[in-house]
């Protein structure tokens, strides 16, 4: 079993439509979790950053930590043709130096 | 929010030549700093992780003598590829992590290297 799993899609959704990404993990010593968007040839660009569970709201984005269910997931309200991306799942458990342990990565794109 | 730059953001060089890629944090201190490498539609694989002053811990599987990386400063590191062959073509991107906060990471745009 993979450390982080993320289904890549892809996703088609209409101008407007909620779009829900999701990631499960196997590590339970995951403090902190990250959603990243990469647009093709550029970097990730970092959109949320949540520490344990709960939940965290920016403009049209939640994310949302349930640690009993090793379960993340990110909404997007009202999606936008800009927001066609490939958004990454990263989580660690917080160390000095640790690395982020990534999902594949979910491709969306929004028609319009 | 934070910067982080990386230079060049595209190289093309010959097949046995050595390229370095520049990776700065640009408006804060990076403790630590990563290096990746994706290929088309993959996600991102962690190359080796660098604390400033001390030698980076590479992952299994990358060569260190071939990926020679250096972190001078709190707000420089640098990936030389070495012996540089068309296998070695990639997108290769750096992260940056304050000594602050529980895990962020900011990544630089990226740098596209072709092989001939």
């Amino acid at each position: 079993q993979k450390e982080v799993e993320q289904d890549p899609g892809p996703l088609s959704v209409p101008e407007g439509a909620i779009v829900s990404l999701n990631c499960t993990y196997s590590n339970s010593a995951f403090q902190y979790f990250m959603w990243y968007r990469q647009y093709s040839r550029k970097g990730p660009e970092l959109l949320m950053y949540t520490y344990s569970s709960g939940n965290k709201e920016d403009g049209r984005f939640t994310a949302q930590v349930d640690k009993s269910s090793k379960y993340i997931s990110l909404f997007i309200r009202d999606s936008q043709p800009s927001d066609s991306a490939t958004y990454l799942c990263a989580m660690s458990a917080g160390q000095a130096g640790t690395a982020l342990i990534f999902g594949k990565g979910t491709t969306l794109s929004v028609s319009s | 929010g934070a910067v982080v730059s990386q230079h060049p953001s595209w190289v093309i060089c010959k097949s046995g030549t050595s390229v370095k890629i520049e990776c700065r944090s640009l408006d804060f201190q990076a403790t630590t700093m990563f290096w990746y490498r994706q290929f088309p539609k993959q996600s991102l694989m962690l190359m080796a992780t660098s604390n400033e002053g001390s030698k980076a811990t590479y992952e299994q599987g990358v060569e260190k003598d071939k990926f020679l990386i250096n972190h001078a400063s709190l707000t420089l590191s640098t990936l030389t590829v070495t012996s540089a062959h068309p296998e070695d073509s990639s997108f290769y991107i750096c992260s940056a992590r304050s000594g602050t906060g529980g895990g962020e990471q900011y990544f630089g745009p990226g740098t596209r290297l072709t092989v001939t």
